[in-house]
């Protein structure tokens, strides 16, 4: 396929566990963001990978939210102990490099329910 | 206030009507603006792209531009049942980190 893939689509998981969420941008999509998206909200950045640069963290809610990215290629953004307001959709976008001009492509999302 | 208002709805139309959907913004920096339509359980899905003042039409969709007044538009004609779903506005310029508005649900009923 040639869009956006996250996996696994659908979470569901006890507060307190650590959970691994997964996203494999387009090919040659330099450019990576995630965001949480609550019922009925808007999309809320968390996190932003440009390449080999260092991360842009300024969104990640607190320090039981991180995410890697090795190159350009797959993202995983992890969530230790979770809480109950962590449910919501994770989802992860792509872009082309090459500045601030260039849209972003979604996947379709993780849906995180913590019990 | 916040960077981009947009009215979340939902707007309730009959088939066949033409939809209005919009977005206010603050920020001057925006230069170039994006409409997504997201569907139940789905990422949202780029619909029109723009980074200048005025119209841009594909198909039955018109993005309109007005940096005076800092006012993006998103006319749909003839809308159709299949065209419910969230319509998101976006904005970029001084980021790499668009700006998103809330959205704004669009029911069309037969």
């Amino acid at each position: 396929g040639a869009g956006v893939s996250q996996s696994p689509s659908n979470k569901v998981t006890e507060k307190g566990k650590d959970v691994e969420l997964r996203c494999d941008p387009i090919s040659g999509h330099t450019a990576l963001y995630w965001y949480r998206q609550r019922l009925g909200q808007g999309l809320e950045f968390l996190i932003y990978f440009q390449g080999n640069s260092a991360p842009d963290k300024s969104g990640l809610p607190s320090d039981r939210f991180s995410a890697e990215r090795t190159g350009e290629s797959v993202s995983t953004l992890t969530i230790q102990r979770t809480q109950q307001e962590d449910s919501a959709v994770y989802l992860c976008a792509s872009r082309v490099s090459g500045g601030q001009d260039q849209p972003q492509h979604f996947g379709d999302g993780t849906r995180l329910s913590i019990l | 206030q916040k960077e981009v208002e947009q009215d979340p709805g939902p707007l309730s139309v009959p088939e066949g009507a033409i939809v209005s959907l919009n977005c206010t913004y603050s920020n001057s920096a925006f230069q170039y603006f994006m409409w997504y339509r997201q569907y139940s359980r789905k990422g949202p899905e780029l619909l029109m792209y723009t980074y200048s003042s005025g119209n841009k039409e594909d198909g039955r969709f018109t993005a309109q531009v007005d940096k005076s007044s800092k006012y993006i538009s998103l006319f749909i004609r003839d809308s159709q049942p299949s065209d419910s779903a969230t319509y998101l506005c976006a904005m970029s310029g001084g980021s790499y980190i668009p700006t998103f508005g809330r959205g704004t649900s669009l029911i069309v009923h037969p």
